[in-house]
C-alpha cells in the first residue's frame, strides 16, 4: 500500500477482554515500531521489529502485551485481559532498515477500555 | 541509552512571530535527530532530520533546526508562525554507529498554539 495502515481505527472493549491491533507497513520496509500515545502524553516506545525478529521488547508494559510479525510484513499487537489504563492511541510506524531513515506512521488505533 | 527532553509542554506564539521549540538529547554515541509534527487527529509526519554533514537542517513548511553537539541540542525554529503551524511537535533521537537494530526514542512533545 501507499502508506502504513492500521486497523481497526477505533476499538472499544470491555475490561478483561483481549484485543488485537493490526499494522500493515509500507512494502519493503523492514523496520517496524509500535508506540503508545496516551492522552496528553508523548510517544511511549513499546516494541521494535527488524524483519520478523524483535531485538527490543523493552517497552512492553507488562506480560499482557505481546506482538508478532510474520513474513516481514504485517504485525499484530495483542493485549490480553485489557485494563482501563491500556486506553490510548496505539501507533505503528515502519522504515527502511537503518535507524537513520524516516519512520512513516499510521493513523493509529484508538483503544478505549470500558 | 538515549533520551530526549523537550522544554515546555505547551508554547504559544502570535501569528508572524518566531517559533522556537527546544529539544535536548542524551546519547552515548553521535545521534541521528528528528523532528516530527502531528496535526490534530492525524498521524506523525517528518519535518526534518539530521544524520551527517551540515548541522543546520532545513525542513518542510519553513522549519529548520540546528544540531549543536556542545549543547546536546536540536532546537526547532521558524521565523514567522502561521496559523496552520498549530500542532504537536516531537523531537526524536536514535544512535548512530550501532547496528541498525536500534529504536527511535521520542520526546514528550510540545503543543504549539498560534494566536491570531
Amino acid at each position: 500500500g501507499a502508506g502504513v495502515s492500521q486497523s481497526p481505527s477505533n476499538k472499544v472493549t470491555e475490561k478483561g477482554k483481549d484485543v488485537e491491533l493490526r499494522c500493515d507497513p509500507i512494502s519493503g520496509h523492514t523496520a517496524l515500531y509500535w508506540y503508545r500515545q496516551s492522552l496528553g502524553q508523548g510517544l511511549e516506545f513499546l516494541i521494535y521489529f527488524q524483519g520478523n525478529s524483535a531485538p527490543d521488547k523493552s517497552g512492553l508494559p507488562s506480560d499482557r502485551f505481546s506482538a508478532e510479525r510474520t513474513g516481514g510484513s504485517v504485525s499484530t499487537l495483542t493485549i490480553q485481559r485489557t485494563q482501563q489504563e491500556d486506553s490510548a492511541v496505539y501507533l505503528c510506524a515502519s522504515s527502511l532498515a537503518s535507524n537513520s531513515h524516516e519512520a512513516f506512521f499510521g493513523q493509529g488505533t484508538r483503544l478505549t477500555v470500558v | 541509552a538515549q533520551s530526549v527532553t523537550q522544554l515546555g509542554s505547551h508554547v504559544s506564539v502570535s501569528e508572524g512571530a518566531l517559533v522556537l521549540l527546544r529539544c535536548n538529547y542524551s546519547s552515548s554515541v553521535p545521534p541521528y535527530l528528528f523532528w516530527y509534527v502531528q496535526y490534530p487527529n492525524q498521524g506523525l509526519q517528518l519535518l526534518l532530520k539530521y544524520t551527517t554533514g551540515a548541522t543546520l537542517v532545513k525542513g518542510i513548511n519553513g522549519f529548520e533546526a540546528e544540531f549543536k553537539k556542545s549543547e546536546t541540542s536540536f532546537h526547532l525554529t521558524k521565523p514567522s508562525a502561521h496559523m496552520s503551524d498549530a500542532a504537536e511537535y516531537f523531537c526524536a533521537v536514535s544512535e548512530k554507529g550501532k547496528t541498525s537494530y536500534d529504536k527511535v526514542i521520542f520526546g514528550p512533545g510540545t503543543s504549539l498554539s498560534v494566536i491570531p
